[in-house]
């Protein structure tokens, strides 16, 4: 059964700062990995999505990067700014029709 | 841009009632999903749906929750009688394409506070 793990749970970082957070997951046979965003009391942003084949996906100045055979992958914030500040969540996806999240890291940009 | 609806935002009922969650998918989506997420705990998959069936379904979704599509633009969770650990944030959400090959939009949420 899929597990996805995301550490530390909660992280405040100073503007400006580049920052990396972290997703790992148990079962490596995974179709894709989504990262998302959740503001308090809102719905989910997708992010990234990378593909199994992929290595990683870039967007503005999100990196996210996936290594499959050690059940990790990363989000890779530059430059931050207050409004990066929220939940990031992990999710994965595999043959069953469905998206396993892990807990989340809720992130603080300290202006 | 397209984007998944639900109403309504917040849902208050009385334990035991039912009650019906709507969502809007994105209009040429053809794979939806509920999923929820309890206050403070991670955001899980409840039920998949595919060509007017269920496709997956998780040990929350038991025989209280039900989904329909009863029209060609509606999806709708139906909770028979709540309880009042139903109490949590549901999303709503489609894809074009099977959760494995494309990404999942999700609605905003509805929040269903169950007294």
């Amino acid at each position: 059964k899929q597990e996805v793990t995301q550490i530390p749970a909660a992280l405040s970082v100073p503007e400006g700062e580049n920052l990396v957070l972290n997703c790992s997951f148990t079962d490596s046979a995974i179709y894709n990995l989504q990262w998302f965003r959740q503001d308090p009391g809102k719905g989910l942003t997708s992010l990234l999505l990378i593909q199994s084949s992929q290595r990683e996906q870039t967007s503005g100045r999100l990196n996210a990067s996936l290594d499959k055979s050690s059940g990790r992958s990363t989000l890779y914030i530059a430059a931050s700014q207050p409004g990066d500040s929220a939940t990031y969540l992990c999710a994965s996806s595999g043959e069953d029709d469905k998206i396993i999240f892990g807990k989340g890291t809720r992130l603080h940009i300290l202006p | 841009e397209p984007e998944v609806t639900q109403t309504p935002s917040h849902q208050v009922t009385q334990m035991g009632q039912e009650v019906i969650l709507r969502c809007v998918p994105i209009s040429n989506h053809l794979y939806f999903y509920w999923y929820r997420q309890i206050l403070g705990q991670k955001v899980e998959f409840l039920v998949s749906f595919y060509n007017n069936e269920i496709s997956e379904k998780s040990e929350i979704f038991d025989d209280q929750f039900s989904v329909e599509r009863p029209d060609g633009s509606n999806f709708t969770l139906k909770i028979r009688s709540t309880k009042l650990e139903d109490s949590a944030m549901y999303f709503c959400a489609s894809s074009g394409n099977r959760v494995g090959y494309n990404e999942q939009f999700f609605g905003p949420g509805t929040r269903l506070t169950v007294l």
